[in-house]
């Protein structure tokens, strides 16, 4: 089974903190992806990435930036935090290798707060 | 431009009882994935199923079933004989093939609460 783990379930920071969300999986995936969900919106896209140092914007990365450095870690940043970045942030990973690289295996998330 | 609506936003029902949860795409890519998502009050994205275009065929695990039907663009989830461990998030998915990115877009969601 494919396991994605979040470095966090809960984070509380404070506006203006450089926070790390850390998102690791270890099924060789090659795409990783960080969403965000927040109620009534379901969830955007924020950054993905097909390959290590490689990194495309999705639909919201304004405020956000990310890192892969190594093929099973993805990280989001937000280089300065502030409340509306109050949210839910998923991260997932799929594999062209698997056949099914449409589908894509969440993390359990990270519930940030920022005050 | 591809497009998942869920037009329910919460349901409730009470245990034993079958609910549909509706979702309807919008695409221009004639291959095309669709799933359904659940996501529990633990947070994590739960994955159902996947269904191509190409596969018209309606499925069914336990008390789970999915009709897909192209004419009407939608991709229904009903659950029979609700459980209260069946309450969560359900998301809707679509993925299209040309481009190569298969990146999904995810419909908002519909929240199921069952009451025993």
């Amino acid at each position: 089974d494919v396991k994605v783990t979040q470095s966090s379930r809960y984070l509380v920071k404070r506006t203006g903190e450089k926070v790390f969300l850390e998102c690791v999986q270890d099924m060789d995936h090659e795409n990783m992806f960080w969403y965000r969900q927040d109620p009534g919106l379901g969830l955007r896209l924020i950054y993905f990435s097909y390959d290590v140092k490689m990194k495309e914007k999705g639909d919201i990365p304004e405020g956000y930036s990310v890192s892969r450095e190594k093929k099973e870690r993805f990280s989001l940043i937000l280089e300065s935090a502030s409340t509306n970045q109050t949210s839910m942030y998923l991260c997932a990973s799929s594999s062209p290798r698997t056949g099914h690289q449409e589908t894509q295996y969440f993390g359990p998330g990270t519930r940030l707060l920022v005050l | 431009a591809q497009k998942v609506t869920q037009a329910q936003t919460e349901i409730s029902v009470v245990e034993k009882e079958d609910v549909t949860l509706d979702c309807v795409y919008e695409t221009r890519d004639t291959t095309y994935y669709l799933f359904w998502y659940k996501q529990p009050p633990s947070g994590e994205l739960v994955f159902l199923i996947r269904r191509n275009s190409f596969d018209e065929q309606n499925e069914i695990s336990g008390r789970y079933s999915w009709n897909f039907q192209k004419s009407t663009s939608s991709f229904n989830f009903t659950i029979t004989a609700s459980q209260v461990v069946d309450s969560a998030v359900y998301f809707c998915a679509l993925s299209e093939a040309s481009g190569g990115s298969y990146i999904p877009t995810f419909g908002r969601g519909t929240s199921l609460i069952v009451h025993p």
